[in-house]
């Protein structure tokens, strides 16, 4: 079956950094998906990877290794408005997004 | 601003009562989505569309439907709500290109509640 791993839950405070990693099994690969989404709110995108290698836009990097079917989002300078779950979706070779369940980060002041 | 709508944000329905949500976008994108959202899970797909080709997901139950009237619109119908059926709904569209769906961007959701 398909499956995107991520951990449930973190911590980290304000003004740090934070890395959130994503392990997948799926059908085929044809992209990896970063979405922010605040409690009660719909997801955001953030970022998108395709090739190996490191994309960054901002306070956000994210990255790839398609042979470690491995990702990471990196988030520097924290703040509290950071706070949110993020979601990693891959979307396999039917162009169909498998979702993971996603990692709530919690910053503390 | 382009964007993905959804209405009614909150939605507040009665055990088996049908009820219809709906959504709406500027952004011209063929592509249409339908997904059910649980506390801390992953999104669920429960159907999409390729302009008006219907697409549903196999585990997707017959108590749900959907409409797609024009580019526009789609809609979300429920036709005998379950206690289960309480969730957050949420819409996205992406634009169709040659090899696949693009980025899907997200409507704020409809937060149904099942009394």
């Amino acid at each position: 079956g398909q499956n995107i791993d991520q951990p449930t839950e973190m911590t980290a405070t304000e003004g740090a950094i934070v890395q959130i990693n994503c392990t997948y099994q799926t059908s085929g690969f044809n992209g990896l998906f970063w979405y922010q989404q605040h409690a009660g709110e719909a997801p955001t995108f953030l970022s998108y990877n395709v090739l190996d290698g490191l994309e960054e836009k901002g306070r956000f990097s994210s990255f790839l290794s398609r042979s470690k079917g491995y990702s990471y989002l990196l988030l520097k300078e924290l703040q509290m408005k950071d706070s949110a779950s993020y979601l990693c979706a891959v979307r396999d070779s039917n162009y169909q997004l498998i979702w993971g369940a996603g990692t709530k980060l919690i910053i503390k002041p | 601003d382009a964007m993905v709508i959804q209405n009614p944000r909150y939605q507040v329905t009665q055990f088996g009562k049908p009820v219809t949500l709906s959504c709406s976008q500027t952004l011209n994108h063929n592509v249409m989505y339908w997904y059910q959202q649980k506390s801390s899970q992953a999104p669920k797909l429960l159907f999409h569309y390729y302009d008006k080709d219907f697409n549903n997901e196999a585990d997707t139950p017959d108590n749900f439907q959907s409409r797609r009237p024009n580019t526009s619109f789609c809609f979300l119908d429920i036709r005998s709500p379950g206690l289960g059926d309480a969730a957050m709904y949420l819409c996205a569209t992406s634009r169709a290109r040659e090899g696949g769906p693009d980025t899907q961007y997200f409507g704020p959701g409809t937060r149904l509640t099942v009394l």
